[in-house]
């Protein structure tokens, strides 16, 4: 148990679908970020909030949308993916400033067919 | 910019050996660097952290890294291989922006 969680842990969806993966993180911090980890490929950072803002957007496609709507909730929203966009994603939380260490959620496996 | 580069996307050492799992960066300042170890479908778990206190640093588990600014490097050793540490591991410095692409550890008997 790390502190952070993350909604559901596996999901299947097809192409015309919408649905939102979540995450909680009860550790005080004030960054979070999502990650893609596909098979045979390096960690992809997505997105980064700092304070609720986002700072960062990896030219992730718009068929991704995050929200974050305290600095304890992260979702991602999906709608229309394809199926190269299955893959874990990874929720992380930190203390904002980059010397303090990120903690995971233990990912959502997501299906597209 | 900075960037992270892992050597050796897999290695293999047998139960008892040294495990060396390389790790360079790049950057105009000396960053702060990390470890992280990911069983199959977990998320990653933090191993140790250099932020410049010391650089000699050990983590869980038994492992230890050394940062070295003259080689750029931030090496992760464990002197004896146990079955339960193959796994995934990642380097990742500053920001957790930067993550390297990671080397899979095998562990034979």
């Amino acid at each position: 148990e790390t502190g952070v969680t993350q909604t559901p842990r596996h999901l299947v969806m097809g192409m015309t679908n919408k649905k939102s993966l979540k995450c909680e993180q009860h550790l005080g911090h004030n960054a979070m970020y999502w990650y893609k980890q596909s098979a045979k490929k390096p960690l992809e950072l997505m997105f980064v909030y700092n304070f609720k803002e986002q700072t960062e957007n990896n030219s992730v496609p718009s068929r991704f949308s995050p929200e974050c709507p305290n600095s304890s909730h992260l979702f991602l929203h999906l709608h229309t993916l394809q199926p190269e966009d299955s893959a874990l994603y990874l929720c992380a939380s930190s203390q904002a400033g980059g010397n303090t260490e990120a903690f995971f959620g233990q990912g959502t496996r997501l299906t597209v067919v | 910019a900075q960037s992270v580069t892992q050597l050796g996307s897999h290695v293999s050492v047998s139960e008892g050996a040294l495990v060396l799992l390389r790790c360079n960066y790049s950057s105009s300042v000396p960053p702060y660097l990390f470890w992280y170890v990911q069983y199959p479908n977990q998320g990653l778990q933090l191993l140790l952290k250099y932020t410049s206190a010391a650089t000699l640093v050990k983590g869980i588990n038994g492992f230890e890294a050394e940062f070295k600014k003259s080689e750029t490097s931030f090496h992760l050793t464990k002197p004896s291989a146990h079955m339960s540490d193959a796994a995934e591991y990642f380097c990742a410095a500053f920001n957790m922006l930067t993550f390297g692409g990671g080397t899979r550890l095998m562990v034979k008997p």
